[in-house]
């Protein structure tokens, strides 16, 4: 069964400062992972799709990076902005099941 | 740029009442998502529809709960009767077909 886990739970940094969140998952058969951004009491909004044969993706100060073999991905923010400030999700799609499985999210906050 | 659409936004109902939330998905996206999201953690998938197929309902508590997409296209999730612990975020979610996902804004249930 495909689990997805994500460290820390939650992160305060100043602003200004680049930062990482780690995505960790038990089972490598997946098709692609995805990183989400969610505002409180709103839906999801993606960020970053990364193909299984893919090793990284970049969008403006965001990069991701997956390693299939090792089951990890990283978000990378650079000069984080207090706008910044949200949870983040990142969810996998099982080859086998087609399932996109979550995990429970890192909340970030970017201090001014 | 099209959107999942899901209404209500909110709803209040008491317990042992029945609630009903529709979803809108982006056309043409064959597989169609309905997650429960639990204040704090992160989102669980109750069901998955290809076209108007189920694909996976193994979470979805069948005595209480129905999901379905009669013609491919917009779907209902119904609970009746409604328990305390329903109180959650409900999203939808729709995508091409094992690529990027997109959510809905999410009706946000309390059960009193």
């Amino acid at each position: 069964k495909q689990e997805v886990t994500q460290i820390p739970a939650a992160l305060s940094v100043p602003e200004g400062e680049n930062l990482v969140l780690n995505c960790s998952f038990t089972d490598s058969a997946i098709y692609n992972l995805q990183w989400f951004r969610q505002d409180p009491g709103k839906g999801l909004t993606s960020l970053l799709l990364i193909q299984s044969s893919q090793r990284e993706q970049t969008s403006g100060r965001l990069n991701a990076s997956l390693d299939k073999s090792s089951g990890r991905s990283t978000l990378y923010i650079a000069a984080s902005q207090p706008g910044d400030s949200a949870t983040y999700l990142c969810a996998v799609i099982s080859s086998n099941t087609g399932k996109l499985i979550f995990g429970q999210g890192t909340t970030l906050q970017v201090k001014p | 740029e099209a959107e999942v659409a899901q209404s209500p936004r909110y709803k209040i109902t008491e317990k042992s009442q029945a609630v009903a939330f529709w979803c809108d998905p982006i056309s043409g996206h064959a597989t169609l998502y309905w997650y429960r999201q639990i204040l704090g953690q992160g989102p669980e998938l109750l069901v998955q529809f290809q076209d108007e197929s189920v694909v996976d309902d193994s979470q979805l508590p069948k005595d209480r709960f129905s999901a379905e997409r009669l013609k491919g296209v917009d779907s209902t999730l119904k609970i009746q009767p409604a328990e305390l612990g329903d109180s959650a975020m409900y999203l939808c979610a729709s995508s091409p077909d094992r690529d990027r996902v997109y959510f809905g804004p999410g009706t946000r249930l309390t059960v009193t």
